[in-house]
Order: structure tokens, then sequence, then C-alpha cells
């Protein structure tokens, strides 16, 4: 089961910041927090991730508060193309490419 | 550079019938795993190669296997196919045997069981 929760769904304005929030109450010390999102028939793309800091790239920036049970991604000036399912993800690295993906978040970005 | 190349893009077979999908990953990747994602979910993980052997395994029957060829391709073989193995089936690939930080994914195959 996935080890984290989010909303279903959220709506976003056209060039507003999008604040997609998840919770992982559960996780463990070297467990990451990552990001995926996944654009209408295409595969997951990796959006960013982090351990304990924040994080910021050229798609987005991961806020995670300091006891690392909740997260969330901001996309800084959101854009119709940005309209994708968003998935949280808690990884530890020695489970390799075993991602465990809840139902994600779908976030509508409208005109 | 081309990223993670799956084939087909669509497949249709009927119940019983056996289906082999097929990945190319990502130019310097050497690691592969296979996910199922049903219709309104999250992808499922299903397996991973590394060294041409199996290393991680997901919850799913022995129907499903896979092989890896020497030049990291892989192939995804289910047999005796279910109707509830319609799904859309994705490929992921990475380097360092796995354990890098981002993993890449394909656009998948759409299989549909009849």
């Amino acid at each position: 089961d996935a080890k984290t929760t989010q909303p279903p769904s959220m709506d976003c304005a056209e060039g507003r910041a999008a604040n997609l929030p998840c919770n992982h109450s559960t996780i463990s010390g070297n467990e990451y927090v990552y990001w995926y999102r996944q654009i209408h028939s295409q595969g997951p793309q990796y959006i960013i991730h982090g351990l304990k800091n924040n994080e910021t790239n050229e798609m987005a920036s991961l806020i995670i508060t300091e006891d690392r049970k909740s997260s969330t991604l901001i996309l800084p000036h959101a854009t119709l193309r940005d309209t994708a399912v968003y998935y949280c993800i808690v990884r530890l690295m020695e489970y390799g490419n075993k991602l465990v993906f809840g139902a994600g978040t779908i976030l509508r970005v409208k005109s | 550079d081309a990223g993670v190349t799956q084939s087909p893009t669509h497949l249709i077979k009927t119940r019983g019938q056996q289906v082999t999908l097929r990945c190319s990953p990502k130019s310097g990747h050497d690691t592969v795993s296979w996910y199922q994602q049903a219709l309104g979910q999250g992808p499922q993980f299903i397996f991973q190669y590394y060294e041409e052997e199996e290393r991680q395994r997901g919850n799913f029957p022995d129907r499903f296997s896979g092989h890896q060829f020497p030049n990291y391709s892989s192939e995804l073989n289910v047999n005796a196919l279910l109707l509830g193995d319609s799904a859309l089936y994705l490929c992921a690939s990475s380097p360092t045997g796995g354990y890098d930080e981002k993993l890449f994914f394909g656009s998948g195959t759409q299989l549909s069981v009849l």
C-alpha cells in the first residue's frame, strides 16, 4: 500500500502557483519524498525529490515539513500543460526501481 | 537521445492467449522495471531486471514473467491472459542497478483483453 495521502483533485488558475499537499506521517528517516506526474496517455515523469531540506529545480519546488510528516509540491506559475495526475511517493533507495504509487492528485489548470 | 521506447503501443488479445511486450531503455541505462496501470489507478510494480536477472518482484502471479537481454532491453510476457490483465503496461529504466535518483518511463503499451 502507498504510504502517502493526497487530495483526489485540485483546480488552479493559469499563471498562479499550484500547491499540491501530501501527507506521509509514517515516513522513516532514510526514505525520500518523490514527486512524479502523468499527463494523459504518457508515462510518469520525474519532477523532484528530497530527504529533509527544501528543494528547487527548473520544474518545481518541494517543501518538506521539519518533522517530515508532510510535504508540498509547488508549481510557481502553472500553465495548461501542467494539467496532469501528480503522485507523491516515499522511496527507500535500497528498493531500487520499486516505486509504490497511490491514486495521486488530478490537477486541473484552467484559463 | 531516445528515451525509453516500448512496443507495440496498442495490443488486443483474447482470454487465454499469451502476450509479449518489449522495452528499450534510455541510452546508458542498465536497469529495467515493469509496471501495470489499471484505468484510474496509479502504476503497480511488477518486477525489476538488472544484469539479466530478476532482482525484485511485486505482488503478481507467475503468469507474469520477463527477460532482459545483454543489450539491456527487456520483454514482459503474460501467459493465460485474463480480462483483468487489461491495462497500460509501463517500462521504466535507470542507470547504476536501479539506485539512481530518477526513473524514466516509456509511454506504455495499452493491452486490451477481450
